[in-house]
């Protein structure tokens, strides 16, 4: 059975702080995606990583696929209160089957 | 270009009721996955279709749960006979395909209280 562990779970800090959220997990993933969740609402695709060592950025956000494509992770660089929310991690099956694994997410606050 | 639809977005049911659950995918999107997301747990995968066929339904509960994708219309997730812990956020998404990035996009949710 494949999992990913997210961490932390939670994470409170003050506006302008950089922090990273890590995804891992001992197994391989064919890709990589990264979501945010608002309450009440379904996740919002952030970005998808494909290639082991890919790297990509969405303004303050830094999005890493690690090189054996088993582990991932995000950095917010000068967090804002607007950046507050749960952050999902979801990789795909290296069989290919069209699910995706989530991790157990991290809650976000950025206080201003 | 409208994104993945679902409804209702809240469905209230008491014991021993049926709930029905619909989803709309993407404008040109063939590919409907189903999640699950209990309180203070993460997405579960519970099926994968493709037009007219079910290709995954690792994550489905034996009983009381079946979906659907009609050649037309949505898809449809059905919960028979529901108990209270089937109280949940259940989600849908869509893809163009299933290979590569995989990308998929989600529904708002139905949120699902059993009484």
């Amino acid at each position: 059975t494949q999992l990913l562990e997210q961490s932390p779970q939670f994470l409170s800090i003050q506006e302008g702080e950089n922090l990273t959220v890590y995804c891992n997990s001992s197994s391989v993933f064919s890709s990589l995606q990264w979501y945010r969740q608002e309450p009440g609402e379904g996740p919002v695709l952030l970005v998808t990583v494909v290639t082991g060592g890919e790297v990509k950025k969405l303004k303050r956000l830094t999005f890493q696929f690690g090189d054996a494509r088993k582990d991932s992770s995000l950095h917010i660089t000068a967090a804002q209160p607007g950046d507050t929310g749960l952050y999902l991690c979801a990789g795909a099956s290296s069989s290919n089957t069209g699910k995706l694994i989530f991790g157990q997410g991290t809650t976000l606050q950025v206080k201003p | 270009n409208a994104g993945v639809m679902q409804n209702p977005r809240h469905l209230v049911r008491r014991r021993g009721q049926e709930a029905r659950l619909r989803c709309s995918p993407m404008k040109g999107h063939s590919h409907v996955y189903w999640y699950r997301q209990l309180p203070e747990e993460g997405l579960k995968f519970m099926v994968y279709l493709q037009k007219e066929n079910i290709i995954d339904e690792s994550g489905m509960p034996k009983e009381r749960f079946s979906a659907e994708f009609p050649k037309e219309g949505p898809s449809i997730l059905r919960i028979q006979q529901v108990v209270r812990g089937d109280s949940a956020a259940y989600f849908c998404a869509s893809s163009r395909v299933r290979t590569g990035g995989n990308e998929q996009f989600f529904g708002p949710g139905t949120r699902l209280t059993v009484l």
